[in-house]
């Protein structure tokens, strides 16, 4: 069955260290990639996503994502987290002919301490 | 550039009570989508519209009913509401529902109550 499974449900970090959230997948047909990140009361921003080509692909606000064929997973990272990036995180996997329908990670919610 | 518009934000609805979930997207995308997001569980397709003058279930589309009005305008309605149906509902666009390279775009979200 095709799945997505964000195995962090709560994570802190200190402003200023470093951060990963991961992210496995389970999708027969080859994936689209996503991360989105989610503010209280907001919709869905789309953080940067894995199509084809290089697999460690850039986004907005500093993130950076790898994806790795042999273990299934599209890891998010950013170097250093801010405060601001407070907030829920979802990973989805899409794919060719998939007719839109992005499965969803339960998502990550990080907390920043200052 | 608004992207997907939606409306309203908030609403309180009474079991069995109707309404319409307005949503529209000025990026020209040609497949528009409903979502729907509960806590724990991610998100889940409702319908989606590959093009319009065409709509398809999704993951979740009992009780629910689309309507592609125009290329723009994707519309969800609750015809007759139940307690169930309390979620934050999105509408969402991308180029196609076949090419997702460009990123599936969302509204911010409409949060709904039924008591």
């Amino acid at each position: 069955a095709q799945s997505v499974t964000q195995p962090d449900i709560h994570i802190t970090v200190s402003e200023g260290a470093s951060l990963e959230l991961r992210c496995n997948y389970s999708y027969g047909a080859t994936p689209y990639l996503f991360w989105y990140v989610q503010s209280p009361g907001q919709g869905l921003q789309l953080l940067l996503k894995y199509f084809s080509g290089d697999t460690l692909v850039q986004g907005i606000k500093g993130f950076e994502a790898e994806f790795k064929r042999s273990q299934s997973s599209f890891n998010l990272r950013k170097p250093s987290v801010h405060w601001s990036d407070a907030a829920e995180y979802f990973c989805a996997v899409g794919a060719w002919g998939s007719q839109g329908n992005l499965i969803f990670g339960k998502g990550t919610k990080l907390s920043v301490k200052p | 550039n608004a992207g997907v518009t939606q409306t309203p934000k908030f609403q309180v609805l009474k079991t069995g009570q109707s309404m319409t979930l307005q949503c529209a997207q000025d990026m020209n995308h040609n497949s528009m989508y409903w979502y729907r997001q509960d806590p724990g569980m991610g998100l889940r397709l409702i319908y989606y519209s590959a093009s319009e003058g065409t709509t398809d279930k999704g993951e979740v589309p009992n009780g629910y009913n689309v309507s592609r009005l125009n290329k723009r305008e994707f519309s969800l309605r609750l015809e007759s509401a139940a307690p169930s149906q309390t979620s934050v509902y999105f509408c969402a666009s991308s180029e196609s529902v076949i090419f997702l390279g460009s990123g599936v775009h969302f509204g911010n979200g409409t949060r709904l109550t039924v008591t």
